[in-house]
Formats: structure tokens, C-alpha cells, sequence
């Protein structure tokens, strides 16, 4: 199994500011991704992760809203930028081998 | 496109009850289904995944391709099964996952 440890577990920010958010696998894994859970939704995949290269995005998430880093196959960072009261919602790390583990969770909140 | 379907928000039932809860997917190629629960305070986790056929905490899961459903099931609820359950689909390779919007399960005493 692998442990990720994801920070900040949650933060309250303004308008206009990007928060970054980290995730730290405890062990090498070949997968990494970030969810989006907005409140009262299902968790919708944001990007996969790629290391050594740029993350493929999904659907409606661009690399100017939200830059990813994967430097290395332990960590990760989200960034969410330029943000607005509609980000407000909770950021997840998952990395995966065989199966899928996930991080705490980061709860945005942006006022 | 994929899709995971889970009817029901909130599913409560009675400590000893039988418990279902209700998961249709849509997919075009040869699915791999899985339960994720999340317990109140802790992080969301692996139940069981279809291709294991095992029961974990009581829990069952069977895939019939011709409903299209993965309903998890177990036969006598404890109270400790207080969760909430998410219903979703490996797609796209890459170990890529498509999750349904979640019941949550409440039993009481």
C-alpha cells in the first residue's frame, strides 16, 4: 500500500490568490492524479500527473487554472490559480500501481 | 462516454437490516469496478474491486454486464458501516477512475 500525505489539509484564501497544494507518496508509484470534489458532487478527475513531463488535463481543466508539477515519482503539487468562490471545494491527490490510494484532501474555501 | 450512476444520496436502514446500494455503469469497453467508502474523518479508501470476488467487512459486489450494475451488498448492516460509499469505473487506462456521486449510509440502533 502507499501513504499520501497531502498539505495543507485546508485553507481559507482570497480572491485573485493561487494556493498550491503538495502531495508526498511514501513510496515510488507510477500514477498520480488530482480530483476535484465540489461540494455535494462526486469526485470528477482534474489531470493525471506525468513525471518528467506536462499533466494531460481532462475535460474542462487547463494547465492555466491549475499548473501541476510532478518533479520525481514521490510528489506532486496542484496549483490553483486565480481564484474565485467557485473553486471552493475540496482538492484530492490519488497515486496508484495496481490500486488506487488517496491523500486526506485539501478543503479550499475562497472568500 | 463513461459514466457511474448511483441513485440513491442517502440510504438508511436499521443495525441487523440488509443493505444494498445501487451502482449502474455505462462503458463501452470491458469495465473493472471497484467500492471506495469514506469513513466520517478519514480518507476515501478501497472496499473491494469485482475482479478480487471477495468480501470484505461482510461486503459482496457482483458485475452483471447485462444490467450493468455493481450493486455492493451485505446481509446484516452494523453500525460501524456508516459511511459514505462511492460506486466507480477504471477507464482510459492509467488506472484513470470515474466516480459515481455517492451514498451515504446510515444505520441505526
Amino acid at each position: 500500500s502507499a501513504v499520501i500525505s497531502q498539505k495543507p489539509s485546508r485553507d481559507i484564501c482570497q480572491r485573485g490568490t493561487s494556493l498550491t497544494i503538495q502531495c508526498q507518496v511514501d513510496s515510488q508509484v507510477t500514477m498520480m492524479f488530482w480530483y476535484r470534489q465540489q461540494p455535494g458532487q462526486s469526485l470528477t478527475l482534474i489531470a493525471t500527473a506525468n513525471q518528467g513531463s506536462e499533466a494531460t488535463y481532462e475535460s474542462g481543466f487547463v494547465i492555466d487554472k491549475f499548473p501541476i508539477s510532478r518533479p520525481n515519482l514521490t510528489f506532486s503539487t496542484l496549483t490553483v490559480s486565480n481564484m474565485s468562490p467557485e473553486d471552493s471545494s475540496i482538492y484530492l491527490c490519488s497515486s496508484a500501481n495496481t490500486e488506487a490510494f488517496f491523500g486526506q484532501g485539501t478543503r479550499l474555501t475562497v472568500v | 462516454a463513461q459514466r457511474v450512476t448511483q441513485p440513491e444520496k442517502l440510504l438508511s436502514v436499521f443495525k441487523g437490516a440488509p443493505v444494498e446500494l445501487k451502482c449502474n455503469y455505462s462503458y463501452s469497453g470491458s469495465p473493472e469496478l471497484f467500492w471506495y467508502v469514506q469513513y466520517s474523518r478519514q480518507r476515501l479508501q478501497l472496499l473491494l474491486r469485482h475482479i478480487s470476488r471477495e468480501s470484505i467487512k461482510g461486503f459482496t459486489a457482483d458485475l452483471n454486464k447485462g444490467e450493468t450494475s455493481f450493486h455492493l451488498k451485505k446481509p446484516f448492516a452494523q453500525e460501524e458501516d456508516s459511511a459514505m460509499y462511492y460506486c466507480a469505473l477504471l477507464t482510459g487506462g492509467g488506472n484513470k477512475l470515474t466516480f459515481g456521486t455517492g451514498t451515504q449510509l446510515k444505520v441505526e440502533l
